[in-house]
């Protein structure tokens, strides 16, 4: 079946420093959506882009999708405190099963004040 | 609106036991899902349902069994409790294939 690899699955930085996570796929993507999970907490959807080369922004947050709708990135500028948690990339493929998205395993973001 | 409400938040049970999770969403979602979280992990798809009398098996169905009579609850049944279903188990729900998923708070289940 469709995968979607991630990575870095850990990642530590300073606070005050820049993050990125990165996922790929290896068939081309629908749509490309990304959760935050806090630690002990439940996955919560953060944004979703469709369109080839898209680029939104959330305040400190950076989200990309490639040309090719195969790969897409987070970049958190300056990190605070309060983005510590585990971040998911999540594919939706058309056709296939109904299962609808294929998560990445996740890049776990720990920061040090 | 609540969102996705699931119960109990916290199970311990005993190896050969069985329970019932609880999931119930009130945004009149046509798809659900439930998925389990070993610690430190990703997100692993146990069964789901695209609309009330229709389910099919995920990634990891086996020890599970899900039913959908109505398009507001979709209850994850586990059987013969083992060690190996310790995890944290949450249901989400979505308007459509492909759509965003919304997370309930998540079941924390120990077997021991």
């Amino acid at each position: 079946g469709q995968q979607v690899m991630q990575i870095p699955q850990y990642q530590h930085v300073q606070e005050g420093e820049d993050f990125t996570t990165y996922c790929n796929s290896s068939t081309t993507l629908s749509n490309i959506q990304w959760y935050k999970q806090r630690p002990g907490g439940h996955p919560v959807f953060l944004i979703q882009l469709v369109k080839s080369g898209e680029v939104k922004k959330q305040k400190r947050l950076t989200f990309q999708f490639g040309e090719a709708k195969k790969n897409s990135s987070l970049h958190i500028t300056a990190t605070q405190t309060t983005d510590v948690g585990t971040y998911f990339c999540a594919g939706a493929y058309s056709g296939g099963g109904a299962d609808g998205l294929t998560f990445g395993k996740g890049t776990h973001l720990i920061i040090q004040p | 609106n609540a969102g996705v409400t699931q119960t109990p938040k916290f199970r311990i049970l005993k190896i050969g036991q069985s329970m019932t999770l609880q999931c119930t969403q009130d945004m009149n979602h046509n798809y659900m899902y439930w998925y389990r979280q070993d610690p430190g992990m990703g997100l692993k798809l146990i069964y789901y349902s695209v609309g009330a009398g229709i389910t099919d098996k995920g990634e990891v169905p086996n020890g599970y069994n899900v039913s959908r009579s109505t398009t507001e609850d979709f209850p994850l049944r586990l059987e013969l409790a083992a060690p190996s279903q310790t995890s944290v188990y949450f249901c989400a729900s979505s308007p459509r294939r492909g759509a965003a998923q919304y997370f309930g708070p998540g079941t924390r289940l120990l077997v021991l």
